[in-house]
């Protein structure tokens, strides 16, 4: 029963270019968080989506971010027009249903925008 | 504004003895607590959690003690060993919250053999 799936582990795009990550959810697990952690700092919550539904997205940037969980595939996260301060370890979550127990994290894709 | 924060961004002890990390909370309305432990590289693997209800939930050499009126908690390792040196981070979440957490920003534990 493999854990949560991210891809890809590093992730390196120009400024301007687009950053799409990916996340697969482990096995049986309907509840997708993502997080983003800063150099120094802790992790961020960004957005919770459930397969085709936004749930919460309070923590997402307003402008360039976007995120969907579709019927079939992984959550992916994009983000459009990169600049530097989007560098950072992007961090997903799946958890079996709603609340934190059972939280699963992945890896992380690490994202260098140069 | 941080709701969560774990002061000591580093605590070095010795193998055998006790590792003691600390976190203070802000908000009244989180009912539940956890610890994660990262390695570089890595995600953040659940150690240990806390219901408010509760003071203390020990596993194995993991103890946990919640302290809610001066909002506190503190993870007490004994003995530690060299393979827990990680980063530690206590992360809260908000009574009928959808499961989003508030995390500290971490503190770095290392171990000396």
């Amino acid at each position: 029963n493999a854990g949560v799936m991210q891809n890809p582990r590093h992730l390196v795009r120009r400024r301007g270019q687009e950053a799409r990550l990916r996340c697969s959810p482990m096995k049986g697990h309907s509840h997708v968080y993502w997080y983003r952690q800063l150099p120094e700092e802790g992790l961020k919550f960004m957005v919770y989506l459930q397969k085709e539904n936004i749930i919460d997205e309070s923590g997402m940037p307003k402008e360039r971010f976007s995120a969907e969980f579709p019927k079939e595939g992984p959550s992916i996260l994009r983000i459009q027009q990169v600049v530097r301060g989007d560098s950072a370890a992007y961090f997903c979550a799946s958890s079996p249903g709603t609340g934190v127990r059972g939280y699963t994290f992945g890896s992380g894709t690490r994202l260098t925008v140069v | 504004d941080q709701q969560v924060k774990q002061n000591s961004p580093s605590l070095s002890v010795q193998e055998g003895r006790i590792s003691i990390l600390n976190c203070d909370y802000t908000n009244s309305m989180f009912d539940y607590f956890l610890w994660y432990k990262k390695y570089p590289a890595e995600g953040p693997t659940f150690l240990i959690s806390i219901s408010s209800i509760k003071d203390k939930n020990e596993d194995g050499r993991f103890t946990v003690f919640l302290n809610k009126s001066a909002k506190h908690l503190s993870l007490h390792i004994v003995p530690s060993q060299p393979g827990d040196s990680a980063v530690y981070f206590c992360a809260a979440s908000v009574a009928g919250s959808q499961g989003n957490l508030i995390f500290g920003k971490g503190t770095k534990l290392s171990v000396k053999p």
